[in-house]
């Protein structure tokens, strides 16, 4: 069965440093997408980064990017000079790709609570 | 560019009662998934709708039933509410064969069972 993992419950960061957020997968499918979420506490979902499981490069967006480590079924979140605005629950998700592209559902992890410090 | 939205932002219900939850997706988005997310939980996934007909479906009893019009926007169905069913529901909008982009989500309804 597919599965996403979040071992961090919670995490601190001081501003302006960079904090690592850990995600694990586990699929037999050989084509996924690997999706991070950003939510804060008003409840929106906002999109923040994408890997797909035939990328050669890991992602990058702004002062995102994705650690992907395919050999480990890992897709760590780096987030770069961290602002007190990056306070928020962070969720790692996967999607399986069928054939013929046919969209699928999102499998998500239990989340990471950030909180940056001044 | 209107994204997703969703009506009501808030509901109080009683067990025992149905309710409907509302969803239009981005402009150009033809797929339309709902998910659950309970307090302190990742979202769940609960069907997924496409062409007014539903494609996949999570792990929710037939309490839990769906529709999409032609116009693309969807409802969400839940009969004889349990103190349970208490939760964000949010609705994520895509384009379908376009696996490599994400989905777009709303700002989700929240609603209580008393």
């Amino acid at each position: 069965a597919q599965k996403i993992t979040q071992t961090q419950p919670g995490m601190f960061v001081q501003e302006k440093e960079a904090v690592t957020l850990d995600c694990t997968y586990d699929t037999s499918d050989p084509s996924y997408g690997l999706f991070w979420y950003k939510q804060p506490s008003s409840g929106e979902m906002i999109f923040l980064i994408y890997q797909g499981s035939y990328d050669q490069q890991n992602a990058t967006e702004g002062r995102y990017s994705l650690n992907f480590q395919k050999a480990r079924k890992s897709a760590n979140l780096v987030i770069s000079a961290s602002q007190l605005g990056d306070s928020a629950m962070y969720f790692c998700a996967m999607r399986e790709a069928r054939i013929g592209g046919a969209t699928n559902k999102l499998i998500f992890g239990t989340g990471t609570l950030l909180a940056v410090q001044p | 560019d209107a994204g997703v939205t969703q009506s009501p932002t808030h509901l109080i219900k009683t067990r025992g009662q149905q309710v409907t939850l509302r969803c239009s997706p981005k402009s150009g988005h033809d797929t339309v998934s709902w998910y659950q997310q309970a307090l302190g939980q990742g979202p769940q996934f609960i069907f997924q709708y496409y062409e007014e007909e539903e494609r996949q479906r999570g792990n929710f009893p037939d309490r839990f039933s769906g529709h999409q019009f032609p116009n693309y926007s969807s409802e969400l169905n839940v009969n004889a509410l349990l103190l349970g069913d208490s939760a964000l529901y949010l609705c994520a909008s895509s384009l379908d064969g376009y696996s490599n982009q994400p989905q777009h989500f709303g700002d989700g309804t929240r609603l209580s069972i008393l």
